[in-house]
């Protein structure tokens, strides 16, 4: 089934330590995004792509990286500059980056601090 | 900038029974694009139902249909005849037509539907 698929489901950091979410999509979406939930926050965007080799930060990106070396896959990286990277992470995709193509999301990373 | 706001932190419901979250934003634009997302206690984001700002029909999926209300920016969501699996978070989404990128999120509303 095509879909979204983020890894690892749970993670766990440790000071001055890097880590990185893997999201892969088998949608052929040309757009993909990432997402920082926090309890009563809803959703903010920390980066977009709308294509490969290309992306741009969100309103949250201080702390984090990405690439998006191919189509199918946008891994965000979470750096020690994030002093409060405890939350849970939503990857996103859309046929485009067109604002009348609905965004669809994978299952989400727990990330929290040792 | 685009805020969209959720006024309503939790609700509850009895199964079988209809229930209208409320969704208001804040825009000078005249084009772009409304969502209530629903989250499950499995994290995952499934999109319910999507509304453009230049149709006027209030649009429908099954049991999930909408108020909208553009002159005075609502975009409410009502479910009928709620089932035990509609418990779940919902987030109200708004998406302007220029801005190509950015999903602006509410804060979400508990909905609790009890047997």
């Amino acid at each position: 089934d095509g879909g979204i698929t983020q890894s690892p489901k749970y993670l766990f950091r440790k000071e001055g330590q890097n880590v990185t979410l893997s999201c892969e999509q088998n949608l052929n979406h040309d757009a993909m995004y990432w997402y920082r939930q926090d309890p009563g926050q809803g959703l903010r965007l920390i980066y977009y792509s709308q294509i490969v080799n290309d992306f741009q930060k969100g309103d949250i990106a201080e702390g984090y990286s990405v690439s998006r070396e191919k189509k199918e896959s946008f891994p965000l990286t979470v750096t020690s500059a994030q002093k409060n990277p405890t939350a849970f992470y939503l990857c996103a995709s859309s046929q485009d980056h067109s604002s009348n193509q609905p965004q669809h999301f994978g299952d989400g990373t727990r990330l929290s601090i040792l | 900038a685009q805020t969209v706001t959720q006024s309503q932190p939790e609700m509850s419901v009895q199964e079988a029974e209809t229930v209208t979250l409320s969704c208001t934003y804040d825009t000078s634009e005249s084009n772009y694009y409304l969502f209530w997302y629903k989250q499950p206690p499995s994290r995952q984001m499934i999109l319910v139902i999507r509304q453009e700002a230049y149709k006027q029909q209030n649009a429908t999926e099954n049991r999930f249909s909408v108020n909208f209300q553009k002159a005075a920016k609502s975009f409410s969501l009502k479910i009928s005849d709620s089932q035990l699996g509609d418990t779940a978070m919902y987030f109200c989404a708004f998406i302007s037509g220029g801005s190509n990128y950015k999903l602006t999120f509410g804060k979400g509303t508990l909905l609790t539907v009890n047997p």
